[in-house]
């Protein structure tokens, strides 16, 4: 079965400090994957989407980057964070494009919590 | 992306029947209707999705319209552990599309004793 895991579940970091979240999936081949943020309850905003290694979009320009140095590692990154930047993290997976017939069904991690302080 | 409309909060009584609506006025004909929720501080959940025919799943029915402009997600007999934010999502199936999900702010059901 597929799993997605996501850490660190919890973060505080001070303004200007680095940052790097990880994701990996397991159980899957060339899974399209995601990073979401949620700020302030609901309503998620979709960051970056990668349907393969080295190919990333990003939806919004801001403070953030992404990464997909592997088929199943997605790494979110920033050099400096901002105050702006505290939120919640989710990091989805979902089907291959070839197995499309199912339709973009994606499971999400558990997220990271991150305080910019 | 079409983008859809749900209210934003909903109460239901435990044991009843929780009907979620939602609108998707400009949804095209190769994209799905998907449903999520959310319960607090966890990551969103996959509930069901459906193209064209109602479906049912151990979770919930999904009944949508004929025209395909809205959509209705049913849990038959709702529980206290329902509680959650629900989202419906109208996602590209094309294959050149990358799959996105764009959230909206969601309908928040709550269940109540």
């Amino acid at each position: 079965s597929q799993t997605i895991h996501q850490w660190p579940a919890t973060l505080v970091q001070p303004v200007g400090s680095p940052l790097s979240l990880e994701c990996t999936v397991e159980g899957t081949s060339n899974p399209n994957l995601y990073w979401y943020r949620q700020a302030a309850g609901r309503g998620l905003q979709l960051l970056f989407y990668s349907v393969g290694i080295g190919q990333i979009s990003s939806e919004v320009p801001q403070n953030l980057s992404a990464s997909r140095p592997q088929d199943r590692q997605f790494i979110l990154s920033s050099k400096k964070l901002l105050l702006s930047d505290s939120g919640f993290y989710l990091c989805a997976w979902s089907v291959p494009l070839w197995d499309r017939g199912r339709g973009t069904e994606a499971f999400f991690g558990q997220g990271t919590r991150l305080t910019v302080v | 992306d079409a983008k859809t409309t749900q209210p934003p909060s909903m109460d239901c009584a435990e044991g009843r029947a929780a009907n979620l609506p939602c609108n998707h006025s400009t949804i095209s004909g190769n994209e799905y209707v998907y449903w999520y929720r959310q319960i607090h501080s966890q990551g969103p959940q996959y509930i069901i999705h459906g193209l064209k025919n109602n479906e049912t799943n151990e979770m919930a029915s999904l009944i949508i319209t004929e025209d395909r402009k809205s959509s209705t997600l049913i849990l038959p007999h709702a529980t206290l552990r329902d509680t959650a934010v629900y989202y419906c999502i109208v996602g590209k199936g094309k294959y050149n599309q990358g799959g996105k999900l764009i959230f909206g702010q969601g309908t928040e059901l709550s269940v109540k004793p």
